[in-house]
């Protein structure tokens, strides 16, 4: 069975720009969470998805946005980008909500640098 | 604010020594888990203990939970160089209405051969 699958594994982008990660969970997972992780905070959660809603938010400025498809796959979505949002963007999903299961399937991430 | 956080930031140790990781939190849980990252890679599931349980084994990992203190501790036994990684605890938590999974920031196991 396939992992979790994140692509583009790396990017550069510059100040202002955009960036969409995407996220395919493991086959049959309909829960996707993601987080972002820097050195100076640790991991941060951004949002969960289940079955095409986002269920939980974290403490992230609009500029970060998210939505998932109808086939489980997510993307998330950061506009007008600034030197602080570089960090790995970690995609996990779930069979159910996290809660049910308690256990998150983690990708190997998105490393984002903003340049 | 963390949920979770762990102590020490840092361990080293040498190939065949015991670990231990220690991690604390604040407010009450319905589960505690503990995930490993090798250095910029994804994170992997180690290991689930809930609340109403005090001790859980897997393998060489045995976990500990005093919900009374709110911490737990993860002893890795006999330790190998691939146990090389970040070790990170996390916690169901409510914040501002939205609950998540919250995670530490980890400690820094090195084992050295």
């Amino acid at each position: 069975k396939a992992g979790v699958t994140q692509t583009p594994r790396y990017l550069i982008k510059t100040r202002g720009q955009q960036v969409t990660l995407s996220c395919s969970p493991i086959s049959g997972h309909r829960s996707v969470s993601w987080y972002q992780q820097t050195p100076g905070q640790g991991l941060q959660f951004l949002f969960e998805y289940f079955s095409e809603t986002q269920r939980n938010k974290g403490n992230f400025p609009g500029r970060f946005s998210g939505r998932q498809f109808s086939n489980s796959r997510s993307e998330m979505n950061v506009s007008t980008l600034e030197l602080g949002d570089s960090a790995l963007y970690l995609c996990a999903s779930s069979l159910l909500q996290w809660e049910n299961t308690g256990e998150l399937f983690f990708g190997e991430g998105s490393r984002l640098t903003v340049l | 604010s963390q949920q979770g956080e762990e102590d020490p930031q840092a361990l080293s140790i040498q190939e065949g020594e015991n670990a231990t990781m220690n991690c604390s939190y604040k407010t009450s849980i319905n589960n505690l888990q503990w995930y490993r990252q090798n250095s910029g890679r994804g994170l992997v599931h180690l290991i689930l203990i809930r609340s109403n349980e005090r001790e859980k084994h897997s393998g060489r990992l045995r976990v500990t939970l005093d919900t009374s203190k709110k911490s737990s501790s993860l002893l890795i036994t006999a330790s190998r160089a691939a146990d090389t990684a970040s070790y990170f605890c996390a916690t169901d938590a409510t914040q501002g209405g939205s609950e998540k999974l919250v995670f530490g920031k980890g400690t820094k196991l090195t084992v050295n051969p």
